[in-house]
């Protein structure tokens, strides 16, 4: 089945404990994207990457990073978290190949920081 | 640059009313346009597309026309179901490959009996 797996998919941690949220997708999509949800402020951009070693900032980058050594894997890693990161997290992909707006989403990371 | 506005929710109908949910962009060029759709606990799917003006696009009885004079593109279904209560996303694309996507806030739908 195609699809982008996100783990873990709850998790409550507290401030400055670094975390990685794991993103894979088996459809062989060069791009991939993470998002953040927040009421009323839809989906924000935090980092994309549109192929293996290649990752650049989104609209909200402060306090997280990427990388991309796999073409399937896409980890977003919180280095020190701070409460303004509690969020619903989306991992999206999309070949690049032939454009049709169509992100594939993951089910989403939900992230409390106490 | 890009921005997408939607009218703010939840909205609450009865089963069988008819659904608007009202989109407006600002954008340069000649972007396409997107609703997702985001079922409780999922992440967001693509519902339907645009992508010139005067295309309608439609799924699952949901319609949206892109209208480059009012630069809109409202969701509409005749008919709605408790099955359709969802967070609905307006979206854009102007085919900056960077950030393919930008989003409108959502609108939550909540359909009763």
């Amino acid at each position: 089945e195609a699809q982008v797996t996100q783990n873990p998919r709850y998790l409550i941690t507290v401030t400055g404990k670094k975390l990685t949220v794991t993103c894979s997708q088996n459809m062989n999509h060069e791009y991939m994207s993470w998002y953040r949800q927040d009421p009323g402020l839809g989906l924000r951009q935090i980092y994309y990457s549109m192929n293996v070693e290649v990752t650049d900032k989104g609209d909200v980058p402060e306090g997280y990073k990427v990388s991309r050594k796999e073409k399937r894997n896409f980890p977003l890693i919180l280095e020190s978290p701070s409460p303004n990161q509690t969020s619903l997290y989306f991992c999206a992909s999309t070949p690049t190949g032939v454009y049709t707006g169509e992100l594939f989403f993951g089910e989403g990371s939900r992230l409390t920081v106490l | 640059g890009n921005s997408v506005t939607q009218m703010e929710g939840p909205v609450t109908l009865s089963e069988e009313a008819f659904l608007t949910i009202n989109c407006t962009y600002t954008a340069t060029g000649y972007p396409s346009l997107f609703w997702y759709v985001q079922y409780p606990g999922e992440g967001l799917q693509l519902l339907l597309k645009a992508t010139k003006a005067d295309d309608k696009g439609s799924n699952k009885g949901f319609e949206a026309t892109y209208r480059k004079e009012t630069t809109s593109f409202h969701l509409e279904k005749g008919s709605v179901q408790v099955s359709d209560s969802a967070v609905y996303f307006c979206a854009l694309s102007d085919n900056n490959a960077g950030n393919m996507l930008t989003f409108g806030g959502g609108t939550r739908l909540m359909v009763k009996p």
